[in-house]
């Protein structure tokens, strides 16, 4: 298995539509996170978890739920998205060691809301 | 203010150049620094982590730190073609250790 495994790798959605994005670590890490990139701008972090705990959100919409039901999987479910909703979805993990945390990721989702 | 910035390029440098890539961060008490290297529709891929001040060496590629300046580089000798990739510069910001801001990447060209 390799590191961090995404699911689906690509997936269309209408808006009224309610999906979800998994994401499975096999590192042994404390935290996951969430980050959404879209043409032209940084990578934008949506949500991390420290031992399954929600510890950042960065102010995103709640059509957008994460669910981290134990330490290797996170879900990022999707409900009434919009077209700008479209991205590359990706999921990361890390060792957090208090000085500092290297991120390892996914391979994303490419999501396109029609 | 943006968190990390980068110059996006592209920049172009002939195979066997040295390829310099520059990012500036704006929180000063930030401790850990990061490069990513990623290619075409890939998900970014840890290259180089650098938490001192000065250089660190690994294989053809430097980062190099200063935080007085809040400066960090990326220096690829003997650059490839291979090496043509959008390069990211990653920072843990003071607050919120757990996080880790990105800049909106540079992308490389290296010409054959």
């Amino acid at each position: 298995e390799t590191g961090v495994t995404q699911t689906p790798r690509h997936l269309v959605m209408g808006m009224t539509n309610k999906k979800s994005l998994k994401c499975e670590q096999h590192l042994g890490h404390n935290a996951m996170y969430w980050y959404k990139q879209s043409a032209k701008k940084p990578l934008e972090l949506m949500f991390v978890y420290s031992l399954e705990e929600r510890v950042e959100n960065n102010s995103v919409p709640s059509r957008f739920s994460p669910e981290c039901p134990n330490s290797s999987h996170l879900f990022l479910h999707l409900h009434t998205l919009q077209p700008e909703d479209s991205a590359l979805y990706l999921c990361a993990s890390s060792q957090f060691r208090g000085g500092g945390t290297e991120a390892f990721f996914g391979q994303g989702t490419r999501l396109t809301v029609v | 203010q943006k968190e990390v910035e980068q110059n996006s390029g592209p920049l172009s440098v002939p195979e066997g150049a040295i390829a310099s890539l520059n990012c500036t961060y704006s929180d000063r008490g930030s401790q850990s620094f990061f490069w990513y290297r990623q290619y075409s529709g890939k998900s970014p891929e840890l290259i180089m982590s650098i938490y001192s001040n000065g250089d660190k060496e690994d294989g053809r590629f430097t980062a190099q730190l200063n935080k007085a300046s809040q400066y960090v580089s990326l220096l690829i000798r003997d650059s490839q073609p291979s090496d043509s990739a959008t390069y990211l510069c990653a920072v843990n910001p003071t607050t919120g250790a757990n996080n880790l801001f990105f800049g909106t990447g540079t992308r490389l060209t290296v010409i054959p």
